[in-house]
């Protein structure tokens, strides 16, 4: 099975602060995305890779940055972080667009708090 | 933009009873997935549609994708505990690589 794992589960973070959530798939995905998980709001993408050091803005990406430096690895940087940052955050990784027919593989996730 | 927007947004259901969600997008979808959530997980990939039209089942799961191709609903029999979570679709815009996600049915199951 493929897995997607995420550095941390939980993580409390104070205003300003530089915060690093790493994401690992051991599966030779081409594709890793990072979205955010809001109550009401639903899965909101933030930033997604097609292929290392590749990098694209989804919906959501103002006060975030992110590097695929390996293909294994995906990083999401909040440069400053902000108490409206605080959420669930969701890595995931899929095959190519011509082999989606497998979907996602999420991570367990990190709940971000910032006080 | 484009948007997919799943009603509703939370059902209680008895166990035994039926329950259905349903997917709409604003645009034309090339496939759309479903995925379901367990309380304190993480999304879990079900299924892909890509034909008008196209029915599949899983055991008691039933997926339609309309003929329109924007959009889409999940049926189950007779609910169980089991099936307890948020139900996902996320359709991907004709011509994009992306996948928007709907914001989420959210089942709850009544023993």
């Amino acid at each position: 099975d493929v897995k997607v794992t995420q550095s941390s589960r939980y993580l409390v973070k104070r205003t300003g602060e530089k915060v690093f959530l790493e994401c690992v798939q051991d599966m030779d995905h081409e594709n890793m995305f990072w979205y955010r998980q809001d109550p009401g709001l639903g899965l909101r993408l933030i930033y997604f890779s097609y292929d290392v050091k590749m990098k694209e803005k989804g919906d959501i990406p103002e006060g975030y940055s992110v590097s695929r430096e390996k293909k294994e690895r995906f990083s999401l940087i909040l440069e400053s972080a902000s108490t409206n940052q605080t959420s669930m955050y969701l890595c995931a990784s899929s095959l190519t667009p011509a082999r989606a027919q497998y979907g996602y593989t999420f991570g367990s996730g990190t709940r971000l708090t910032v006080v | 933009g484009q948007q997919v927007m799943q009603i509703p947004q939370y059902q209680h259901v008895q166990e035994g009873e039926d329950f259905t969600t349903y997917c709409n997008s604003s645009t034309t979808l090339s496939n759309i997935q479903w995925y379901k959530q367990r309380p304190g997980g993480h999304p879990v990939f079900l299924i892909q549609l890509v034909k008008s039209g196209e029915v599949k089942k899983q055991k008691r799961l039933t997926f339609q994708f309309g003929e329109a191709k924007k959009n889409s609903s999940l049926h189950i029999t007779a609910t169980q505990t089991t099936d307890v979570g948020t139900y996902f679709c996320a359709g991907q815009p004709s011509g994009t690589y992306k996948y928007i996600f709907g914001t989420g049915t959210r089942l709850k199951v009544l023993a």
